[in-house]
């Protein structure tokens, strides 16, 4: 698997977007990039996932540079709920394939 | 979303005995689960992948015989820890696949072990 490189730690205020940012600069053509995060003492929670082009959905965007090698997942109105430890992921798209989690950013939303 | 649970959400044992945990996918048929266990302060480490009906796939520096899992459905399986230690103590979490075509991968809450 391709492996990624996030930072440690963020903090951001409430209200305010989150950027996290991602770089898998080996990532090959048939990899996508998936987010999670972590709550601590839950299990990680999907978010959202991408190929090349730019998603977004109810909980989050996610932004894919043109050649791939980097990403950032917004958050864009952050909040205390969403104070996790966030995990991005590249992995095939198969059932059966494991995703293999590195150390994540773990953001801080403050009041 | 799907929802996977598991069970018991915590447990205490002795050093030496055995504990089983369940983790079942409750509104969907998951032909591949997963286990993970997390240290504290730490990220997932896959432990193994279990595939209904058949044996499952240990990551390497995993026991197998210490960590028994088996996926006799495709709602359910089961990681025993047997022989347990203190070093054993962790969190323990599964996940299944979800077969929509996205194929995202749903995890349950995590069973806390501890071991005395």
């Amino acid at each position: 698997d391709a492996k990624t490189t996030q930072p440690t730690s963020m903090d951001c205020a409430e209200g305010r977007a989150a950027n996290l940012p991602c770089n898998h600069s080996t990532i090959s053509g048939n990899e996508y990039v998936y987010w999670y995060r972590q709550i601590h003492s839950q299990g990680p929670q999907y978010i959202i996932h991408g190929l090349k082009n730019n998603e977004t959905n109810e909980m989050a965007s996610l932004i894919i540079t043109e050649d791939r090698k980097s990403s950032t997942l917004i958050l864009p109105h952050a909040t205390l709920r969403d104070t996790a430890v966030y995990y991005c992921i590249v992995r095939l798209l198969l059932d059966t394939d494991k995703l293999i989690f590195g150390t994540g950013t773990r953001l801080q939303v403050f009041p | 979303g799907a929802v996977v649970s598991q069970h018991p959400s915590r447990v205490i044992c002795k050093s030496g005995t055995s504990v089983k945990i369940e983790c079942r996918s409750l509104d969907f048929q998951a032909t591949t689960m997963f286990w993970y266990r997390q240290f504290p302060k730490q990220s997932l480490m896959l432990m193994a992948t279990s595939n209904e009906g058949s044996k499952a796939t240990y990551e390497q520096g995993v026991e197998k015989d210490k960590f028994l899992i088996n996926h006799a459905s495709l709602t359910l399986s089961t990681l025993t820890v047997t022989s347990a230690h203190p070093e054993d103590s962790s969190f323990y979490i599964c996940s299944a696949s979800f077969p929509s075509g996205v194929y995202e991968q749903y995890f349950g809450p995590g069973t806390r072990l501890t071991v005395t």
